[in-house]
């Protein structure tokens, strides 16, 4: 059973268009985030959820709405899709919002915009 | 702020050579310091952590001495194999708050050559 799962894998997509990556966790965490990675490997934290609450949110523009319907589900829609938006993005989960526990990555989604 | 700085890659090195990949890092108090391993087409996997000065993480022959004096969390492996071929994060949690973040040094490809 994998434990963080995010679907799907790739993902190409013409600007202007919105798309959604879904999130899904099977280890009893309460807590999931969503981190970008860009093309030189750097990556950036982006939401997190505690319970279902948002906790952090960096400066990501609004066109990125994160929803939560329950502890195990943690989804990214994007609007209005933007080249540079492209990147692989991965969910990840821990217990707490205390991350000195181990964090679980899936194995992200690799976005394109065209 | 918090930050994390790690010597650029790529790094190249012959199966059975000794590894060291440099980490530093900015924090205020006493931050929790993770490496993170992302194998190819793969999530991040936590690799090994320390949670106090002085503490040695260790996994997989892979090792890293949390230094507070010279505020580093540099990765060693005494022999290195092709299957360690991976980039490589260096991490810390950052308190601040009532929220805590796991921010991400910029990684470092390793290339392990038979």
């Amino acid at each position: 059973d994998t434990a963080v799962s995010q679907t799907p894998k790739y993902l190409v997509t013409q600007m202007g268009n919105d798309k959604s990556i879904k999130c899904e966790q099977n280890l009893g965490h309460d807590t999931m985030y969503w981190y970008k990675q860009d093309s030189k490997k750097f990556l950036k934290i982006m939401f997190s959820y505690n319970n279902k609450e948002l906790i952090i949110n960096e400066t990501v523009p609004n066109r990125f709405s994160p929803k939560s319907p329950d502890k195990a589900h943690l989804n990214l829609h994007i609007n209005s899709l933007e080249l540079g938006d492209s990147a692989v993005y991965f969910c990840a989960s821990s217990q707490g919002i205390n991350m000195n526990t181990e964090a679980f990555f899936g194995q992200g989604t690799r976005l394109t915009v065209v | 702020g918090n930050s994390v700085t790690q010597m650029e890659g790529p790094v190249t090195l012959s199966e059975e050579a000794f590894l060291t990949i440099n980490c530093t890092y900015t924090a205020t108090g006493y931050p929790s310091l993770f490496w993170y391993v992302q194998y190819p087409g793969e999530g991040l996997q936590l690799l090994l952590k320390a949670t106090k000065a002085d503490d040695k993480g260790s996994n997989k022959g892979f090792e890293a001495t949390y230094r507070k004096e010279t505020t580093s969390f540099h990765l060693e492996k005494g022999s290195v194999q092709v299957s360690d071929s991976a980039v490589y994060f260096c991490a810390l949690i950052g308190y601040g708050g009532a929220t805590n973040k796991l921010i991400f040094g910029t990684g470092t490809l390793l290339a392990v050559q038979p």
